[in-house]
């Protein structure tokens, strides 16, 4: 199957530091990328889907500002948190589609990272 | 609004069978995912049904009703690493994942 990978899987930071996460598709090309944060116990919550070379689409309540995306490519979609704070700890994971789709769209996982923001 | 629904928290005991259910409501319908996700993981793929009925894969399987929004995920000779949470998703007309709060599941010896 499709292997997504991030990086790092685990960060810790002081608060109102800046914090890239990377999300990479290593075998496929993804034309979509989705980010993805999960609180303890509750489910993902969608903040942004990104298209390679367009901005990306920010959900509801989801500052821009603060969760910057860039798609730059077809393998790759970052993620940074600006100017973190304790209450941006979470869980964020993202999820690709392959550009040769398939039935439905299956979207492919990365394993996640853990950011702890003291 | 669109909505997904499935319990809390389910416990069974190794060997046996249990059923998770879910029910969703969309704006349009384009499939019902099910993934498993083990505690600090991403989610892995368990199914997908977009037609109505049962699709059986191991000792996972996997039933939609499209008329009454309804699925469950039913697993089989259940082990001890099947302890995990189990989230129902729902694909809408845009093709995005409307995800439930997932079951955590709970087998005991």
């Amino acid at each position: 199957g499709a292997v997504v990978s991030q990086h790092p899987s685990r960060v810790i930071c002081k608060s109102g530091t800046s914090v890239k996460i990377e999300c990479r598709s290593l075998d496929f090309q993804a034309t979509t990328m989705f980010w993805y944060r999960q609180f303890p116990k509750k489910s993902l919550m969608l903040m942004a889907t990104s298209n390679e070379g367009s901005k990306a689409t920010y959900e509801q309540g989801v500052e821009k500002d603060k969760f910057l995306i860039n798609h730059a490519s077809l393998t790759l979609s970052t993620l940074t948190v600006t100017s973190a704070h304790p209450e941006d700890s979470s869980f964020y994971i993202c999820s690709a589609i392959s550009t040769s789709g398939g039935d439905y769209n299956e979207q492919f996982f990365g394993p996640g990272t853990r950011l702890t923001v003291l | 609004g669109q909505n997904i629904d499935q319990p809390t928290e389910m416990t069974a005991t190794e060997g046996a069978i249990v059923q998770i259910n879910c029910t969703y409501q969309t704006s349009g319908f384009n499939g019902l995912f099910w993934y498993q996700q083990h505690a600090g993981e991403a989610p892995t793929f368990l199914s997908y049904n977009v037609l109505d009925g049962l699709e059986e894969k191991g000792r996972f399987s996997s039933f939609l009703s499209r008329s009454k929004g309804y699925s469950y995920l039913l697993l089989k000779e259940l082990q001890m690493k099947d302890s995990a949470s189990y989230l129902c998703a729902a694909m809408d007309s845009n093709y995005q994942l409307i995800w439930g709060a997932g079951t955590k599941l709970i087998i005991k010896p």
